[in-house]
C-alpha cells in the first residue's frame, strides 16, 4: 500500500525558514495537501493542490511537489506557526485518501 | 461561513455501537462530497471513509470497513457515522470534513470523543 513519509520533528528559529517534506514514491504525479493542527484544535487547510493557499492562509506558506517528494515551506517562521503539519494525497483509482504520519515543527 | 458541528460521542463498551452526526451550515451541503477522519490520542490523523454528494460513491479505509457506514440526510444538511462492532483501537476524536472537490479537505468540524469503558 501506499505511504506518505514524513520526519517527526523540525525546528527553527523565529525568523527563518521551515522546510517539511512529505516522501511517497511518485508524489509529483498527482496532487498533495497540507494541513496545519495546533494542540487540542481540528487541523486547518494550508496548502491546496500542492502550492496553492486558501484564502487567509499568510504568504510565508507555499508549497511544491516534484518526483518523490513534496514539500511544505513556512518563511519568517513565527511563534505561532509551531504545530504539527500533516501532508495528504488521494488515490483517485481505489478513492481512499492517505495522510502523512505528520510533522512537530517547533520554533525554538 | 462553512460551518460542521459533531456530536454523539461519548464513552462506549467494545463490541457496542454508537453513531454520530455532523451538522453543516454555511454552504450547500447536497452537493458537497464529504468525509469522516479520526484522531487517537497522540497520534495522527487517518482517513476513515467517504461519501459522495448523492450518495451513489463510497468508501471505507481496511480498519474499519465492514463495521462502520457513512450516510447522510440533504435535506437536514446532516452527515452520520454508524460505527458498529467497536474496539479499543477505534478510540479516537472524529472529524467531520468538506472536500474541496480536489481531494483535500478544505473545512473541518471541532470534533467529537469516542473512547472506551472497561
Amino acid at each position: 500500500s501506499y505511504v506518505l513519509t514524513q520526519p517527526p520533528s523540525v525546528s527553527v528559529a523565529p525568523g527563518k525558514t521551515a522546510t517539511m517534506t512529505c516522501v511517497g514514491t511518485n508524489i509529483g504525479s498527482g496532487s498533495v495537501h497540507w494541513y496545519q493542527q495546533k494542540p487540542g484544535q481540528a487541523p486547518v487547510q494550508v496548502i491546496y493542490s500542492s502550492s496553492d493557499r486558501p484564502s487567509g492562509i499568510p504568504e510565508r506558506f507555499s508549497g511544491s511537489n516534484s518526483g518523490n517528494t513534496a514539500a511544505l515551506t513556512i518563511n519568517r517562521v513565527e511563534a505561532g506557526d509551531e504545530a504539527d503539519y500533516y501532508c495528504q494525497v488521494w488515490d483517485r483509482v481505489i478513492d481512499h485518501w492517505l495522510f502523512g504520519g505528520g510533522t512537530k515543527l517547533t520554533v525554538l | 461561513q462553512v460551518q460542521l458541528v459533531e456530536s454523539g460521542g461519548g464513552v462506549v463498551q467494545p463490541g457496542r455501537s454508537l453513531r454520530l452526526s455532523c451538522a453543516a451550515s454555511g454552504f450547500t451541503f447536497p452537493i458537497s462530497t464529504m468525509h469522516w477522519v479520526r484522531q487517537p490520542p497522540g497520534k495522527g490523523l487517518e482517513w476513515v471513509g467517504f461519501i459522495s454528494s448523492d450518495e451513489s460513491n463510497y468508501n471505507y479505509a481496511d480498519s474499519v470497513k465492514g463495521r462502520f457506514s457513512i450516510s447522510r440526510d440533504n435535506s437536514k444538511s446532516t452527515l452520520y457515522l454508524e460505527m458498529n462492532s467497536l474496539t479499543i483501537e477505534d478510540t479516537a476524536v472524529y472529524y467531520c470534513a468538506r472536500d474541496r472537490g480536489d481531494g483535500s479537505f478544505d473545512s473541518w468540524g471541532q470534533g467529537t470523543q469516542v473512547t472506551f469503558s472497561s
